[in-house]
């Protein structure tokens, strides 16, 4: 079954500095696709970041990269130069599948991030 | 505008009383999919659908029922066998990689 860990409730980062944002997970499937998503205090839910299973390279969106290591299966998510407006909770998400529209998709618990000034 | 609608905003559900949360998209997407966040945690698929007339269990989908009748339209009931339905609902739509979030239903118990 698919399972997505991520072990840090909750996380401090000064400004301007950069934060690692955990996440592994579980699935027996060899096509699979990660995600992640930021939700600030207002509740909606922002995408940041994606990964196909298949993908050689990490995935970078500006400030966001993901540090993708498929032998451990870990997503971990890099905020580089840390904004006060990057306090929210963060969700790794996981999709199996061949990346259509047919797939089931899971979230994980999520980490609160605090960013400090 | 493209995008997502959940209505209502607030909902409020009595004792025993079904009630169904609106999602509508114009996205044009075949997958729609519910979720259900908990203060503090992260979110648990209830139910999601692939095409019209088609849908799956998620997780965690005793107490809730769907209906997939137009691509448009994934409508969710909870009904009164869900005995904690108080919950912040969440409604997606997905063309293939990533999902669109609709701005959520918070659904309290009076």
């Amino acid at each position: 079954a698919q399972k997505i860990t991520q072990t840090q409730p909750g996380m401090f980062v000064q400004e301007k500095e950069a934060v690692t944002l955990d996440c592994t997970y579980d699935t027996s499937d060899q096509s699979y696709g990660l995600f992640w998503y930021k939700q600030p205090s207002s509740g909606e839910m922002i995408f940041l970041i994606y990964q196909g299973s298949y993908d050689e390279q990490n995935a970078t969106e500006g400030r966001y990269s993901l540090n993708f290591q498929k032998a451990r299966k870990s997503a971990n998510l890099v905020i580089s130069a840390s904004q006060l407006g990057d306090s929210a909770m963060y969700f790794c998400a996981m999709r199996e599948g061949r990346g259509t529209s047919y797939d089931k998709v899971i979230f994980g618990p999520g980490t609160s991030l605090s960013v400090i000034p | 505008d493209g995008g997502i609608t959940q209505s209502p905003k607030y909902l409020f559900r009595k004792e025993g009383q079904n009630v169904t949360l609106s999602c509508e998209q114009n996205l044009n997407h075949d997958a729609m999919y519910w979720y259900r966040q908990d203060p503090g945690q992260g979110l648990r698929l209830i139910y999601y659908s692939q095409i019209v007339n088609d849908f799956q269990k998620g997780d965690i989908a005793e107490g809730y029922s769907v209906s997939r009748e137009k691509k448009e339209s994934f409508p969710l009931t909870v009904t009164s066998a869900q005995k904690n339905p108080t919950a912040f609902y969440l409604c997606a739509s997905s063309p293939g990689q990533g999902l669109f979030f609709g701005s959520g239903t918070q659904l309290s118990v009076l």
